[in-house]
C-alpha cells in the first residue's frame, strides 16, 4: 500500500483481557518496527522485525508483549492480561533494510485499558 | 545508554517570528540523527537525517544542523501549519540495534 497500515485505530480494553494489534508495512519494506508512545512521553521502542526474524527484542516490556510477522509483511503485537500501565498509542514503522534516513510510521493504535 | 533531551518542552511564536528548537544527545557512537514532525492524532513524519558534525539540512522554512553534543532546529519565518510536535531521535553505531531513541519533543503553536 502507499502508506504503513495499523488496525484498530482506537481500542478500549477491560484490564486482564488480551489484545492484538495490526500493522501492515509498506510493500517491499524488509524491516518494521514497534514503538509505544505513552502520553507526555517520547516514544519507546518495543522491538525490529528484519523480515519475518526479530533480531532486537530488547524493547518489550514484560513476557505478557510478544509479536511476529508473517510472509515478511504483515505484523501482530499481542498484549496479554493487559493492565492499565499498557494503556497508550502503539506505533508501527517501516523501512527498506538499512534505510537509517528515515522510518514511514503508521498513526498508530490508541490502546485504552479500563 | 543513549539519551536525548529536548527543549523548551513547548513554544509558542508569532507568525513570523524565527525561533530555534534544541536536542542534546549522548550516544555510543552516533550513526544518524533524525528529526520528525508529529500532527495531533498522527505517526511521526520523516523530516531530516543527519550524520555528522557540521552537516546542515533544509527543507522549507526547515533548517537541522549538528554538533557532536546537539542539533538545532532552526525555524525561519513560521506559519500557523508549522504548528506540531518536533522529535528528535538518534541511531547508535552498533549495527545489532536498530532502534532509535528519541526525545519527549518540542510542541510549536505558531499563532496568525
Amino acid at each position: 500500500g502507499a502508506g504503513v497500515s495499523q488496525s484498530p485505530s482506537n481500542k478500549v480494553t477491560e484490564k486482564g483481557k488480551d489484545v492484538e494489534l495490526r500493522c501492515d508495512p509498506i510493500s517491499g519494506h524488509t524491516a518494521l518496527y514497534w514503538y509505544r508512545q505513552s502520553l507526555g512521553q517520547g516514544l519507546e521502542f518495543l522491538i525490529y522485525f528484519q523480515g519475518n526474524s526479530a533480531p532486537d527484542k530488547s524493547g518489550l516490556p514484560s513476557d505478557r508483549f510478544s509479536a511476529e510477522r508473517t510472509g515478511g509483511s504483515v505484523s501482530t503485537l499481542t498484549i496479554q492480561r493487559t493492565q492499565q500501565e499498557d494503556s497508550a498509542v502503539y506505533l508501527c514503522a517501516s523501512s527498506t533494510y538499512d534505510r537509517i534516513y528515515g522510518y514511514t510510521f503508521g498513526s498508530g493504535t490508541r490502546l485504552t485499558v479500563v | 545508554e543513549d539519551q536525548v533531551t529536548q527543549s523548551p518542552e513547548a513554544l509558542r511564536l508569532q507568525e513570523g517570528e524565527s525561533s530555534s528548537l534544541n536536542c542534546s544527545y549522548t550516544v555510543s557512537g552516533l550513526r544518524g540523527l533524525f528529526w520528525y514532525r508529529q500532527d495531533p492524532g498522527k505517526g511521526p513524519e520523516f523530516l531530516f537525517t543527519l550524520y555528522s558534525a557540521g552537516e546542515e539540512k533544509e527543507k522549507e522554512r526547515l533548517k537541522a544542523t549538528l554538533t557532536k553534543k546537539e542539533s538545532f532546529l532552526h525555524i525561519t519565518a513560521p506559519k500557523p501549519e508549522d504548528s506540531a510536535t518536533y522529535l528528535c531521535a538518534v541511531q547508535a553505531v552498533d549495527t545489532g540495534r536498530r532502534a532509535l531513541t528519541f526525545g519527549s519533543g518540542t510542541r510549536l503553536q505558531v499563532q496568525p
